[in-house]
């Protein structure tokens, strides 16, 4: 089945910077890959998906790109601000099926 | 607030008790899904419905485990003879039936101890 592994597990860096999450997955057929923000006990919120016949996608500070040739996807956050500390989660939908199956997530910490 | 909405949002039980969790959906969405998730971990895929039906059900998912969605509308999910591995969240979410990677909305969670 499908498998998601993500990159790093967690992640401080300075204000202003930039930061960048990456996942893998398996299934070369997957087509859809989300990514969702989690904040200290609340719900994960999707902020940012791609499909597979797009290579890049961004909105405003936030951007993915997609290698599916490499079976990889990655989450870029410029000049990060505070707000932006929280677990993200990379996901993938295996073909056939309508179920996301989730990255182990990202521990961003933004550093003031 | 027409978000997806779970309750009870925390349950302390002892072990070997049985628990249930209600999610009620956004009101046009015909998926539902749950997942669990434990601490510094992704949520993991439990089962999800489409409709009242049960399309698919985690391998992982012991027989103690058991979701329905009788009218197509609200869902339970019950947990029997609950263990300590057990204690987790248990998150529900509901989308839009379409193409694939219609977005999944989650509910706050409901958060098990098992004690």
């Amino acid at each position: 089945g499908e498998n998601v592994e993500q990159h790093p597990s967690t992640l401080s860096v300075q204000e202003g910077d930039s930061a960048v999450i990456k996942c893998t997955y398996s299934d070369s057929a997957s087509n859809y890959f989300p990514w969702y923000k989690q904040e200290l006990g609340k719900r994960p919120q999707l902020i940012i998906d791609i499909r597979s016949n797009v290579g890049e996608k961004k909105d405003q500070r936030i951007a993915v790109t997609l290698n599916k040739t490499a079976k990889h996807f990655s989450l870029h956050i410029t000049e990060t601000q505070p707000e932006d500390s929280a677990v993200y989660f990379c996901a993938a939908i295996p073909p056939g099926t309508y179920k996301y199956i989730f990255g182990t997530g990202t521990r961003l910490k933004v550093l003031a | 607030d027409t978000g997806v909405s779970q309750n009870p949002r925390h349950k302390i039980t002892k072990r070997g008790q049985n628990v249930t969790f209600r999610c009620d959906p956004i009101s046009e969405h015909n998926r539902l899904y749950w997942y669990r998730q434990t601490l510094g971990q992704g949520p993991e895929f439990l089962t999800y419905f489409q409709n009242e039906a049960q399309l698919e059900k985690s391998r992982l998912l012991s027989d103690r485990f058991s979701a329905e969605r009788p009218k197509g509308s609200f869902s339970t999910l019950e947990i029997q003879r609950t263990e300590q591995g057990d204690s987790a969240m248990y998150l529900c979410a509901s989308s839009l039936t379409g193409a694939t990677g219609n977005t999944i909305y989650f509910g706050e969670g409901s958060w098990l101890t098992v004690v």
